[in-house]
């Protein structure tokens, strides 16, 4: 079954230090997000990506983050300056019809800032 | 402010009975219902969709939806220890919106 790959698995980085999360989405999936998960806290929406330009945002996703599809296969996800309440796990998910058809979430990406 | 509740629990149930899993969302024109189960430190693992009234089955899994009361519940039958996980409910509020999630009921069946 095709599925989202993440990498790295895990990221540790210093406080104001750049970090780029990297995404493969199913193939033939055209809709692609990132939520965040603090531990011990819920899934929270960051940002939706569809036809090479960010569809909707949420206020998390402010002028630190930028999302991009540099190539036809990858997502990225930087953020810029980290602090530490960016601590957390990183989803990629993507879905074949955006909004009200169900997401694919990759393995995540936990990010330690320290 | 768009919200989906959902008890934390922890919800405990002996191995073979039924788990019922309530959400209640904010938004009656919302469209699009999902149950997500999610193993510690693990991702989100989609388990059913529901997008009409009624019930919807699948294996050991009956979803239900009741857009009147804005309730959507999940039923697990016979309960199994490899259930044990947290199960979030997220709904998609209209059309192309991102979903929201709940913050999740974590489920315990004790052998």
């Amino acid at each position: 079954e095709p599925e989202v790959t993440q990498t790295p698995s895990h990221q540790v980085t210093q406080m104001g230090q750049e970090v780029i999360l990297r995404c493969v989405p199913i193939s033939n999936h055209l809709y692609f997000y990132w939520y965040r998960q603090i531990l011990g806290q819920k899934v929270e929406f960051l940002v939706s990506f569809y036809n090479n330009e960010i569809s909707e945002k949420s206020e998390i996703f402010d002028d630190q983050f930028s999302v991009e599809r540099p190539d036809g296969s990858n997502f990225t996800l930087k953020i810029r300056s980290t602090k530490l309440e960016d601590s957390a796990m990183y989803f990629c998910a993507s879905s074949a019809e955006g909004g009200g058809s169900p997401l694919h979430f990759g393995n995540g990406t936990r990010l330690t800032v320290t | 402010q768009k919200e989906v509740e959902q008890n934390s629990g922890p919800l405990s149930v002996p191995e073979g009975a039924i788990a019922s899993l309530n959400c209640t969302y904010s938004d009656r024109g919302s469209q699009s219902f999902f149950w997500y189960r999610q193993y510690s430190g693990k991702s989100p693992e989609l388990i059913m969709s529901i997008y009409s009234n009624g019930d919807k089955e699948d294996g050991r899994f009956t979803a239900q939806l009741n857009k009147a009361s804005q309730y959507v519940s999940l039923l697990i039958r016979d309960s199994q220890p490899s259930d044990s996980a947290t199960y979030l409910c997220a709904v998609s509020f209209s059309g192309n919106t991102p979903l929201v999630f709940g913050k999740g009921t974590r489920l315990s069946v004790i052998a």
